[in-house]
C-alpha cells in the first residue's frame, strides 16, 4: 500500500479556495486516489476519487498530474462546516477486491469567519 | 449512497465487562466489512477486516481473543470487546465496501461507536 504525506493541519477563511496536497510517491500503477472527510465523533465521509487528471463533482475537484506521484483536492469557496479533517488515501483497484484501507494522518481544516 | 449503520452510538461499561458492538450494511450486501479504531485527535487505524462466513484478518498487533469478531451474514458484522479495560476506551468505527454498486474503491463508514470504559 502507497504511504501517503499530507500537511498536518490548515488554516482558511470562509468563502477561499482550500487546496490541500498530497504525495504519494510509491503510488503503483493500479491504484486509485480517493479523499474523505471526517466531522469529530463521525465516520469518515467519501469526498471524492480519481485516477488520473482532473476529476469534479458537486464538492470538489481533484487534480492529479501525469505522474501521479501527488494529488490536490481543491475545496472551492469553503464554509465554516467545511472544517474537518481529510484523508488522502491510496489503494488497489476498486472492482470486486476486498482491499483494505489505511489511513494516514490527515489534514486538519480549520476554517474561520 | 450506500448507508451503514452502527449500534450503539455510545456505550460506558464496566472493567472487566465485555461488550458488542454491531455493523450493519443497511440497502447492500457487504462480503467484506473492517473495524478500525480512533483515539482523540488521530487517524483511524484499521483492527481487522471481517470476512463473511470466515474467520477475520487481524492487523499486527490486535489481540484476535480480546476483539472478537463475528460476520454471520451479508449485511452484519459485530465486534465484541471482552473484559474491557479503560484503555480500550476508543472511538469504533466499521466501514462495507458496496462490491457491486459502488463507485471505485468507495467504502462506506459507520458513524463510530463511542465505548468508555470505567
Amino acid at each position: 500500500l502507497a504511504k501517503t504525506t499530507q500537511p498536518i493541519s490548515m488554516d482558511s477563511y470562509e468563502g477561499q479556495e482550500v487546496n490541500i496536497t498530497c504525495s504519494h510517491n510509491n503510488i503503483a500503477t493500479n491504484d486509485y486516489i480517493t479523499w474523505y472527510q471526517q466531522f469529530p465523533s463521525q465516520g469518515p465521509r467519501f469526498i471524492i476519487q480519481g485516477y488520473k487528471t482532473k476529476v469534479t463533482n458537486e464538492v470538489a475537484s481533484l487534480f492529479i498530474p501525469a505522474d501521479r506521484k501527488s494529488s490536490t483536492l481543491s475545496l472551492p469557496r469553503v464554509s465554516l462546516s467545511d472544517t474537518a479533517v481529510y484523508y488522502c488515501l491510496v489503494g488497489d483497484p476498486p472492482w470486486g477486491s476486498a482491499s483494505k484501507i489505511i489511513f494516514g494522518s490527515g489534514t486538519r481544516l480549520s476554517i474561520r469567519p | 449512497g450506500a448507508v451503514v449503520s452502527q449500534h450503539p452510538s455510545r456505550v460506558i461499561c464496566k472493567s472487566g465487562t465485555s461488550v458488542k458492538i454491531e455493523c450493519r450494511s443497511l440497502d447492500f450486501q457487504a462480503t467484506t466489512m473492517f473495524w478500525y479504531r480512533q483515539f482523540p485527535k488521530q487517524s483511524l487505524m484499521l483492527m481487522a477486516t471481517s470476512n463473511e462466513g470466515s474467520k477475520a484478518t487481524y492487523e499486527q498487533g490486535v489481540e484476535k481473543d480480546k476483539f472478537l469478531i463475528n460476520h454471520a451474514s451479508l449485511t452484519l458484522s459485530t465486534l465484541t470487546v471482552t473484559s474491557a479495560h479503560p484503555e480500550d476506551s476508543s472511538f469504533y468505527i466499521c466501514s462495507a465496501r458496496d462490491e457491486y454498486g459502488g463507485v471505485g474503491n468507495e467504502q462506506f463508514f459507520g458513524p463510530g461507536t463511542r465505548l468508555t470504559v470505567l
